[in-house]
């Protein structure tokens, strides 16, 4: 099993460029998760979707930041403009929600907006 | 709403020694309880957790948490530290018989480990 993959690794940006980090979750997992982690607010949950739907977006800190999940084997969070602020390492996540409840990781994507 | 609460920042620890990285949680129903590890430059990884049983659950890379209900803590410990345990620990919890899979993801506890 490859895991969960995430794309690109590393993004550096200029502020106001349109941002898009790309996730693929484990095959047969249903649900999916976008975090945010920083030094300062730590672990943060963005959006999670369950059989592609979004349940929860309560945590995108703005509209200038959108999720998608067109299939059960991708999504997608856009960041639309970018800022300086928006620095952070992303982490797709997705977990199968049957018999097991953890989520699996992936490496995360690295973004650094200048 | 569900909560974790990890009371040290870090924790330090000579090799050999055991090891005890704090978790308390609130839920309002039956607490589905994780560990994870993150190690530098890398995504967290899965080490243990407790949905239902046996309150010692053994998990990766040695490790074992009990849950405790009465003190609603769910500690991660491990017999003799390594070096290579050095890392960044989350305590997260979901409230169990839930429709939707939400974890809460307490701070992190860096455990330092020295030769």
């Amino acid at each position: 099993d490859a895991g969960v993959i995430q794309s690109p690794r590393h993004e550096v940006t200029e502020m106001g460029q349109e941002v898009t980090l790309r996730c693929k979750p484990i095959s047969g997992h249903n649900s999916l998760f976008w975090y945010r982690q920083t030094m300062m607010r730590g672990l943060e949950l963005l959006i999670y979707f369950n059989n592609n739907v979004p349940i929860d977006d309560s945590g995108m800190p703005e509209d200038r930041f959108s999720a998608k999940m067109p299939n059960a084997s991708f999504s997608t969070l856009k960041i639309q403009p970018s800022e300086p602020r928006d620095s952070a390492v992303y982490f797709c996540a997705s977990s199968s929600g049957t018999s097991s409840y953890e989520q699996y990781f992936g490496p995360g994507t690295r973004l650094t907006v200048t | 709403a569900q909560s974790v609460a990890q009371p040290e920042d870090q924790v330090n620890v000579a090799e050999g020694n055991p090891l005890t990285v704090k978790c308390t949680y609130s839920v309002s129903g039956n607490p589905y309880l994780f560990w994870y590890v993150q190690y530098p430059n890398r995504g967290l990884q899965f080490l243990l957790k407790y949905i239902t049983g046996d309150n010692l659950v053994k998990g990766s890379y040695g490790f074992e948490a009990e849950f405790n209900k009465s003190q609603t803590s769910f500690h991660l410990k491990k017999p003799s530290a390594l070096v290579s345990d050095s890392a960044l620990y989350f305590c997260a919890v979901r409230e169990g018989n839930t429709g939707f899979q939400k974890l809460v993801f307490g701070t992190g506890t860096r455990l330092l480990v020295s030769p």
